[in-house]
């Protein structure tokens, strides 16, 4: 199923670096997801994207900035992260952010190493 | 406060066999849905099941069966005929329709482990 992908797989960086992580997806879906799945810890929702436009943002830190360009791309900037910022970043889509009805379908995800 | 709760961290189950995962959630609206996922070693999340509040029968999915008891509000996941490729991280996922940026919300999750 390569319906939602990620670049790149794995990423290390220092606290200091400036990198993007990108998810493309292609399934003709209105809403983009950013999730955050730390070790020992629920994943938490990062952001929400309906039609390119930004409808969440979870009190996620100003260190952590999206781009949604169209509906298909979906970017995560990082810049000046903490060690603790370590994580598996997985992108989602679905046909809509509303309805309790529509699947999310994720992408592999970015394991995300902070130095 | 959790919303969705896997009381189960871990299971061994033997090839063939079938197994129960057990997700209870806890929510005031009466409209959602419940998801279930798939989460193997590499890391993908993937989408198993999915049943609706208002849904009168248990969804099923190939060897994937969902036993929905609305009233004590769980939604245990069945796996039948269990197959080695089917060891993996399992999340129970609740997404409410009073949530209008449909945000998923993820149980910790049970490891299953599939031996021969």
């Amino acid at each position: 199923e390569t319906g939602v992908t990620q670049t790149p797989r794995h990423l290390v960086m220092g606290m200091t670096n400036k990198k993007s992580l990108k998810c493309e997806q292609h399934l003709g879906h209105n809403a983009m997801y950013w999730y955050k799945q730390s070790a020992k810890k629920p994943l938490e929702l990062m952001f929400v994207y309906s039609l390119e436009e930004r409808v969440e943002n979870n009190s996620v830190p100003s260190r952590f900035s999206p781009e949604c360009p169209n509906s298909s791309h979906l970017f995560l900037h990082l810049h000046t992260l903490q060690p603790e910022d370590s994580a598996l970043y997985l992108c989602a889509s679905s046909a809509h952010s509303g309805p309790s009805t529509d699947t999310q379908y994720f992408g592999p995800g970015t394991r995300l190493t902070v130095l | 406060a959790q919303k969705i709760t896997q009381t189960q961290p871990g299971m061994f189950v033997q090839e063939k066999e079938a197994v129960t995962l057990d997700c209870t959630y806890d929510t005031s609206d009466p409209s959602y849905g419940l998801f279930w996922y798939k989460q193997p070693s590499s890391g993908e999340m993937i989408f198993l099941i999915y049943q609706g509040s208002y849904d009168q029968q248990n969804a099923t999915e190939g060897r994937y069966s969902l036993n929905f008891q609305k009233a004590r509000k769980s939604a245990n996941l069945v796996i039948s005929a269990s197959q080695l490729g089917d060891s993996a991280m399992y999340f129970c996922a609740m997404r409410e329709d009073d949530d209008s940026w449909g945000k998923l919300q993820f149980g910790a999750g049970t490891q299953v482990v599939v031996t021969p």
